[in-house]
């Protein structure tokens, strides 16, 4: 069982649509990354949102936290094909042995011109 | 680039084999993560380790151990060999002990295990 759900798994989208991916979760957490992967690259972190309701802008990509701070979304308008590729999301929690970052399962995005 | 290295880029082996993956974190960074990534498990994060200590333990199989050097490149050692253990494993790095922030990734190790 993941404990962060990220919907939808896979997406082919053509160039120009909107999407919205999910990353959902029973737990709370004190933070919340979005990171994007290219094939043959590692993960790199588009932003983190901390606070509860937190929206975040970068280009055409906005990331909202929710106010229970169990999960969050992104949304891409007017997509574009260099927008392809994994989408990352985690979740930073804390327990008795220390601070986590639990990554979801990904959201694999082709977007077709 | 993150400034992240791994090494091998592709390993390719059999089972029961041993094999070791190297990663030299950014400079300056002191924590060192590492993370396996397969199709039907995701990124699991396995260990992390801070200033030559181990810090953080995951998901990691006895078969697996890892360490940290002095100069605090990061080595995982991968033995008895299992088909299950063909993925890409990642090495992440930051400046400090704390595991919750931005992680910086390298471009992964893919090892195929035959």
């Amino acid at each position: 069982t993941q404990l962060l759900e990220q919907s939808p798994q896979f997406l082919s989208i053509q160039e120009g649509e909107n999407l919205t991916v999910y990353c959902n979760s029973s737990s709370v957490f004190s933070s919340l990354q979005w990171y994007r992967q290219e094939p043959g690259e590692g993960p790199v972190l588009l932003v983190t949102v901390v606070t509860g309701g937190e929206v975040k802008k970068l280009k055409r990509l906005t990331f909202q936290f929710g106010d229970a701070r169990k999960d969050s979304s992104l949304h891409i308008t007017a997509a574009q094909p260099g927008d392809t590729g994994l989408y990352l999301c985690a979740g930073a929690r804390w327990d008795n042995q220390g601070g986590k970052l639990i990554f979801g399962q990904g959201t694999e995005l082709s977007v077709k011109p | 680039d993150s400034g992240v290295t791994q090494t091998p880029k592709h390993l390719i082996t059999a089972t029961g084999q041993r094999v070791t993956l190297r990663c030299s974190p950014r400079s300056g960074d002191l924590s060192v993560y590492w993370y396996q990534q397969s199709l039907d498990q995701g990124l699991q994060f396995l260990i992390q380790y801070y200033n030559g200590e181990e810090r953080a333990k995951g998901n990691i199989l006895e078969r697996f151990s890892a360490q940290q050097f002095p100069d605090l490149h990061s080595e995982l050692n991968l033995s008895s060999l299992e088909l299950g253990d063909s993925a890409l494993y990642f090495c992440a790095s930051t400046p400090g002990s704390s595991n919750t922030g931005e992680l910086f990734f390298g471009e992964g190790s893919r090892l195929t295990v035959l």
